[in-house]
């Protein structure tokens, strides 16, 4: 079975600094997709970036990137220009491609503190 | 624009009582999905269903059973409810089974 971790339970970061949150996972596979999603306070998930494991190239969403290491099976995320609205939990999600379509696995999460 | 919509948003339950969960999306997606989450775990999938008329088993599926209604509509059900399934629930829907999933605001809900 997939797993997927986050080793980090917290992070904090001061305003406008980078922060980068870990995430390692495991699988055979070679066709998945991996996901960062937010939950802030309002419980409310809120998917930040998406990446194909079979692009190379790392995805970036605006103030947000990922350094995606297929071989090490790492995924994290870097924040820069850290807002203060950026402060929740942080999830990374697997999700095995082919029939298993649809199936997410999460990690524990870690969560961000932004300090102003 | 609703998305995804939980009903109720808070419940407390009695053991062995029943309750139903309502989840409905307005998107037009194909696939939608029931999760719980754990203090400390994450989510977890319950059941999903790919399509319309078509339901399966996700990560944790015991003590649930869940019908899609229609497109719109995806019902989770504890027939029997037991302390252990004290959680948030999370209903979300996908246009397809390999596109991003739209969560809804989740149901915290209680059992004595």
């Amino acid at each position: 079975a997939q797993t997927v971790t986050q080793s980090q339970p917290e992070m904090s970061v001061q305003e406008a600094e980078t922060v980068t949150l870990s995430c390692t996972y495991d699988t055979s596979e070679s066709d998945y997709y991996l996901f960062w999603y937010k939950q802030p306070p309002s419980r409310q998930m809120i998917l930040v970036i998406r990446q194909e494991a079979y692009k190379q190239q790392n995805a970036t969403e605006n103030r947000f990137s990922v350094n995606f290491q297929k071989a090490a099976k790492s995924f994290s995320l870097k924040i820069s220009d850290s807002q203060l609205g950026d402060a929740a939990m942080y999830f990374c999600a697997y999700m095995r491609g082919g029939t298993s379509y649809g199936k997410l696995t999460f990690g524990q999460g870690t969560i961000l503190t932004v300090h102003p | 624009n609703a998305g995804v919509t939980q009903t109720p948003k808070f419940q407390v339950l009695k053991t062995g009582q029943s309750m139903t969960l309502q989840c409905a999306q307005d998107m037009n997606h194909n696939s939608m999905y029931w999760y719980r989450q754990d203090p400390g775990m994450g989510l977890r999938l319950i059941y999903y269903s790919a399509s319309e008329g078509t339901t399966d088993k996700g990560e944790v599926p015991n003590g649930y059973n869940v019908s899609r209604l229609n497109k719109r509509e995806f019902s989770l059900r504890l027939e029997s409810a037991a302390p252990s399934q004290t959680s948030v629930y999370f209903c979300a829907s996908s246009w397809d089974r390999d596109q991003p999933q739209h969560f809804g605001d989740g149901t915290r809900l209680s059992i004595l």
